[in-house]
This record gives C-alpha cells, structure tokens and sequence, in this order.
C-alpha cells in the first residue's frame, strides 16, 4: 500500500508562469517531507524540505506548503523555467525510512 | 568530490545468476540505503545501514543481500538473479542528525534480467 501519492504523472507549464505540483500521504507519522528533482540517466537531487511542524518552507523559486489535515503537500515553482523540466519525487520520512511517490514529470514550454 | 559513485551504471544477466552492485561515498555519511526504481512505482527501499555492521530491510528486501563493513561501502548482493529484479537501482547516503535527512543519491545502476 503505497504511503506517499503523486496522483499526476505529468504536467505541461509555459515559461514564466506557476508550477504546482501535488502530494497526497497517509502516514501520520511522517517527520518530515521533501522533493527531489530527477533528470534523466541521473540520479535523484534534492530540492526543499519541510519538517512536519512547519506548514510553509521557501527557497528561492520553489515553496513548499504542507497541510496536514488533509495530509497533503504541493511545491510551487514561480516562475518556472524550461530547466526545471524534470521528473519531480516528492518523499516522507519516519526516522530511517523513506517512501517516495510515483512521481510527476514536468514540461516547462519555452 | 565524487559524492555517491555506483558501479555498473548497466548491467544484463540471466536468470539464477549472481551479482554484485557496488556503492561508495565519500561524505562520511553514516546512513547508506539502495532503492529501486520502476515504471509507476516510484523509488522503493530495498536495505539501508546506520552505520558500519548495521544493516536493515525495507519495502522490498525479498532476493537482496547487504552487509556494511566500512562507513564508505554498501554492497548490494543478487544472489540468483530474477527477470522481476530487472530495474534501475540508486544507492543513497545521508547524514543522521536532528532535521531532515537529505538524501544524496548515485548517478544509477540499470540491471536487466534475461
């Protein structure tokens, strides 16, 4: 039973305007959540974290929100650029384990 | 600083063989874990290690065998290979501290089974 959902597998967004980008949980339990980026042939990267007390963190262009009633998290990229065109994983901790989504693959369109 | 190196980046084998991929960090990470990844399944844990002569399963340990004998290394073992395990698998490392782990992952190995 998959614990961590990404429910889009794709999405197609012009340069310059909002990326949203969604995740959906069931574990209570989670400490912490994070998105990693993934170009092809390569291996996953990180990109922003939010601990599971905070409900908002940003870094530069990308902000994550986090709600917990609704066990439910989404990454916000303005504006966003074509070489943010990339599979996006969002992922949750419990201690030592990690349970990643399916992921969303990005097209930015110049 | 090379970071998470895996090695093969490919790799075909045939069914009941045996492998061995290998993972080596360089950031004194003392958490080390492998993954695989498959079409609509996302990055499933296969084993990951706190620390040297430690070692735990994950979501999907079944047919993988580790050990951890250096903080650096986390071998991870295909003892009789099956088409089911035809996957691309990531090694990852991190530090164990108060906050987010960050993950660092490898660049990949793509197994596939005949």
């Amino acid at each position: 039973d998959q614990q961590v959902k990404q429910n889009s597998p794709s999405l197609s967004v012009q340069e310059g305007r909002i990326s949203i980008l969604n995740c959906d949980y069931t574990n209570s339990m989670f400490d912490y959540f994070l998105w990693y980026k993934k170009y092809p042939a390569e291996g996953p990267t990180f990109l922003i974290s939010i601990s599971s007390i905070k409900d908002k963190n940003e870094d530069g262009r990308f902000t994550v929100f986090l709600n917990k009633s609704a066990k439910h998290l989404s990454l916000h990229i303005v504006p966003s650029q074509p070489g943010d065109s990339a599979v996006y994983f969002c992922a949750a901790s419990e201690g030592n384990q990690f349970y990643f989504g399916t992921g969303t693959s990005l097209t930015v369109i110049p | 600083n090379a970071g998470v190196t895996q090695t093969p980046k490919f790799q075909v084998l045939k069914t009941g063989q045996s492998m061995t991929l290998q993972c080596a960090q360089d950031m004194n990470h003392e958490y080390m874990s492998w993954y695989r990844q498959d079409p609509g399944m996302g990055l499933r844990l296969i084993h990951y290690s706190v620390g040297a002569g430690i070692t735990d399963q994950g979501e999907v340990p079944n047919g993988y065998n580790v050990s951890r004998s250096t903080t650096e290394d986390f071998p991870l073992r295909l003892l009789s290979a099956a088409p089911s395990q035809t996957s691309v698998y990531f090694c990852a490392s991190s530090t164990t501290s108060s906050g987010a782990n960050v993950l660092t992952f490898g660049a990949g190995s793509r197994l596939t089974v005949l």
